[in-house]
């Protein structure tokens, strides 16, 4: 059984318009991140959460933003899509933030089109 | 900043050679290595890490990678790889004692017959 669960597999979205991805993860962990892949970029780094809490932010624009409303959720919403916002995005998960594991464990992914 | 290079966007193979998937980073402090294998249309797996001691780390299925300070590396080998191995493998970057990790570009492994 997936441990991260991502929803939705799939999604596209007409410019403009507002998406929110889902993460839940199953592991009990308490630290969450939001990759993206696009077929520009590698995997980039965009937020981290701990225990809630937005710890790590490395994406400049303020359409995304994540949300997490219970501990073991962290999704992404996305507004006013853009073209360059295809990707497929990537939720993962760690015990914690900090502390020698340097192990990340991921979702599926979600791949997100923009018309 | 840390930067990891992955030289190879593409290596081919046949099933039952060797291969090594090289990974150079750049990072001033201590840091966490690790690899990533992602078949396709799935999310990534680990396979091994690093962070000190024996820098000859074993992973899952075989694999295995080398830690080299001097040369700035911690190539993945493995002796005889399997049609199953074809995907990307990604190596990874942290700092200490932190779990953001940043990726290289990924080195797509086919493995052909």
């Amino acid at each position: 059984d997936p441990k991260i669960i991502q929803k939705p597999k799939y999604l596209v979205a007409v410019t403009g318009s507002e998406k929110i991805l889902i993460c839940e993860q199953y592991l009990g962990h308490n630290a969450m991140y939001w990759y993206r892949q696009s077929a520009k970029k590698p995997l980039e780094f965009m937020f981290s959460y701990s225990y809630q809490k937005l710890m790590d932010n490395q994406t400049a624009s303020s359409r995304f933003q994540p949300q997490s409303s219970k501990k073991n959720h962290l999704d992404l919403q996305i507004t006013a899509l853009k073209p360059d916002d295809s990707a497929t995005y990537f939720c993962a998960s760690s015990q914690e933030r900090g502390g020698n594991t340097g192990q990340l464990y991921f979702g599926e992914g979600s791949k997100l089109t923009v018309l | 900043t840390q930067t990891v290079s992955q030289s190879d966007a593409h290596v081919t193979v046949f099933e039952g050679d060797s291969v090594e998937l090289r990974c150079n980073y750049s990072y001033g402090g201590s840091i966490y290595l690790s690899w990533y294998i992602q078949h396709h249309g799935r999310g990534l797996q680990f396979l091994l890490k690093y962070y000190s001691g024996n820098p000859v780390v074993q992973g899952v299925n075989g694999f295995k990678a080398e830690f080299s300070k001097s040369d700035s590396s911690f190539h993945l080998r493995k002796a005889s790889v399997h049609w199953s191995d074809s995907a990307v493998y990604f190596c990874a970057v942290s700092a200490w004692n932190y779990n953001v990790l940043y990726f290289g570009s990924g080195t797509k492994l086919t493995v052909e017959p």
